[in-house]
């Protein structure tokens, strides 16, 4: 079983569209995810979700919203995609917030807006 | 501001030893963090550092110096399959991950 597992891998979308990838993960986790891969390879925090609740929130626009139904899943939901958007989305976990410990990534979505 | 750096790429030859750099100006430190991360891929984790010296395991070895800001990840015996990406991570006060670009290692025959 995978511990970390997001859906779609692969999302070809138009402008303005609106798109949600899911995560999930298997591992006991209490902290989740969301990161950005833009084409340059930098990795961004976008999110992190603590047992349900939110405890990191970067500057992103609102157009993107996160929802963790429970401390299994954390969810991504984009409004109104830009081009600007294209880049690949990692969901990952953590044991727990503050933990030095590892981070367990999945796959990543990749988003690309035409 | 936060800041890590590390070359944006390396090429070594099957059998070498590669050692990739990394420097760091963090608000705080609570551990570096090496992740490979293959093509296509999501990182994978490598190795933690947060104390002095040298961390070994198997070909891959993780050195710090917190005095310094710096930290490398050293290869020996390289294979065709050691060609990534390599991103050194370090943790601040915040338990925030601060990600630098990543080294992306050609390893040729």
């Amino acid at each position: 079983d995978t511990a970390v597992s997001q859906t779609p891998k692969y999302l070809v979308t138009q402008m303005g569209n609106d798109k949600s990838i899911k995560c999930e993960q298997n591992l006991g986790h209490d902290t989740m995810y969301w990161y950005k891969q833009d084409s340059k390879k930098f990795l961004k925090i976008m999110f992190s979700y603590n047992n349900k609740e939110l405890i990191i929130n970067e500057t992103v626009p609102n157009r993107f919203s996160p929802k963790s139904p429970d401390k299994a899943h954390l969810n991504l939901h984009i409004n109104s995609l830009e081009l600007g958007d294209s880049a690949v989305y990692f969901c990952a976990s953590s044991p727990r917030a503050g933990d030095t410990g590892e981070l367990f990534f999945g796959e990543g979505s990749r988003l690309t807006v035409l | 501001g936060q800041n890590i750096d590390q070359p944006t790429e390396m090429t070594a030859t099957e059998g070498a030893i590669v050692q990739i750099n990394c420097t760091y100006q963090t608000s705080g430190f609570n551990g570096l963090f090496w992740y490979q991360q293959h093509a296509g891929e999501a990182p994978t984790f490598l190795s933690y550092n947060v104390l002095d010296g040298l961390e070994e395991k198997g070909r891959f070895s993780s050195f710090l110096s917190r005095s310094k800001g710096y930290s490398y990840l050293l290869l020996k015996e390289l294979q065709m399959k050691d060609s990534a990406s390599y991103l050194c991570a370090v943790m601040d006060s915040n338990y925030q991950l601060i990600w630098g670009a990543g080294t992306k290692l050609i390893i040729k025959p």
